[in-house]
């Protein structure tokens, strides 16, 4: 099983909500990553969490806020964002965080800023 | 200059066509090379995964790499309508994964 499973798959949210989107896999990985991807350009890295801690967080702004609570699982909070913020986010996991491994991707939640 | 190159496209081929996609990249310390296939509004979906200079076959699909010249390519025969979508070469590099900018792929029947 290579499957990264992310919900929902569509989220709307107005610039004043909070909103999570939530990244699963059961493959055994023990680094998990959020990238952002706009539309017609490559995914662009976010977070990366290597055994549960936080090791890269690429400049993001503080209205992005991720959570690791166990190996399989993990969540990107979400508040006050702006529109320019919407995009698809991908979830990715791959065996650990060091180089020579392959990162396996979620089909994506596509965010929608109003 | 961008890490790693990629023609945009995009590239359109007739069904039963032999297609070659390739990037350049310009880091040496890149190792491990992958080429990831994404159909519109969906996820990346890894497609082939090698570390070595050669070629390396699952299917209709070939991966070559080329260290020397910081040179890999994908190739896809017998091409098929359901190939359509943007391929995307990624480097692994520390704890990211380097993207080229996609090479949108339309296979006409």
């Amino acid at each position: 099983d290579t499957e990264v499973t992310q919900t929902p798959k569509h989220l709307v949210m107005g610039m004043t909500n909070k909103k999570s989107l939530k990244c699963e896999q059961h493959m055994g990985h023990r680094a998990m990553y959020w990238y952002k991807q706009k539309a017609k350009k490559p995914p662009e890295l976010m977070f990366v969490y290597s055994y549960e801690k936080l090791s890269i967080n690429e400049s993001v702004p503080s209205r992005f806020s991720p959570e690791c609570p166990n190996s399989s699982l993990l969540n990107l909070h979400l508040h006050a964002l702006q529109p320019e913020d919407s995009a698809l986010y991908l979830c990715a996991s791959s065996q650990d965080s060091g180089e020579n491994t392959e990162a396996f991707f979620g089909q994506g939640t596509r965010l929608t800023v109003v | 200059q961008k890490e790693v190159e990629q023609d945009p496209g995009p590239l359109s081929v007739p069904e039963g066509a032999i297609v070659s996609l390739n990037c350049t990249y310009s880091n040496s310390a890149f190792q491990y090379f992958m080429w990831y296939r994404q159909y519109s509004r969906k996820g990346p979906e890894l497609l082939m995964y090698t570390y070595s200079s050669g070629n390396k076959e699952d299917g209709r699909f070939t991966a070559q790499v080329d260290k020397s010249s910081k040179y890999i390519s994908l190739f896809i025969r017998d091409s098929q309508p359901s190939d359509s979508a943007t391929y995307l070469c990624a480097m692994n590099y520390g704890q990211n994964f380097v993207f080229g900018p996609g090479t949108r792929l339309s296979v006409l029947p």
